[in-house]
């Protein structure tokens, strides 16, 4: 049974530049978070998906948008990265986006903009 | 704003020394616990949770936690560490009865000596 799987594993992109960061979800799982954790400090949580659309979102800016296809899988797009932007970028999956849904996380793409 | 607060940054212990880390929170409401252990160079895993009933609940790899909600704090043991639980560890929270909304702590890094 395959974990929550996240590709690319490394990026390195420069300032104004666009990324798109994958995630597929564990199996059986319908629910995508998506977290940025940057260096020293906890995860902090972008946005939700389910059903193909963002149901919830942390406090970050419209640069950071994202997307969920039919198969659960999902992208986190950001585009006009600043120095700031460089961070662990982690997917966490879900079966239902209840209150007491364990997630489980994927193993990142670490992110470096320059 | 719900926010998690960890007491120690970075903790030094000997093997069988045991642990207490702190873990406080706050939300006047409903409140979803978890304690997530990422070890060196693997991704975040699910150590333990409360959802409700007994506040002590137990985890994997011999570990605890205890729910005191007159302290919001949600604690976590171990009687005796070993060297393999070097790691960090983050405490979260997912506050109210719908939804997922995880606010992470900054985490607490632990160094075992053997």
């Amino acid at each position: 049974d395959a974990g929550v799987t996240q590709s690319p594993t490394h990026l390195i992109k420069t300032r104004g530049q666009q990324v798109t960061l994958r995630c597929s979800p564990k199996s059986g799982h319908d629910t995508v978070s998506w977290y940025q954790q940057a260096l020293g400090q906890g995860p902090q949580f972008i946005f939700q998906y389910y059903e193909e659309e963002e149901r919830q979102r942390g406090n970050f800016p419209d640069r950071f948008s994202g997307h969920q296809f039919p198969n659960y899988s999902s992208e986190l797009n950001v585009n006009a990265l600043l120095l700031g932007d460089s961070a662990l970028y982690l997917c966490a999956s879900s079966l239902g986006r209840g209150s007491t849904d364990t997630q489980y996380f994927g193993p990142g793409t670490r992110l470096t903009v320059l | 704003a719900q926010s998690v607060s960890q007491h120690n940054h970075h903790v030094i212990l000997s093997e069988a020394a045991s642990l207490e880390l702190g873990c406080n929170y706050s939300y006047g409401g409903t409140v979803n616990l978890f304690w997530y252990v990422q070890y060196p160079g693997q991704h975040l895993q699910l150590l333990l949770k409360y959802f409700s009933g007994d506040p002590l609940v137990k985890g994997i790899k011999g570990f605890e936690a205890e729910f005191i909600k007159s302290k919001f704090s949600f604690n976590l043991r171990k009687p005796s560490v070993q060297w393999s639980d070097t790691a960090e560890y983050f405490c979260a929270v997912n506050a109210g009865n719908y939804g997922q909304n995880f606010v992470f702590g900054p985490g607490t890094r632990l160094s075992v000596l053997p």
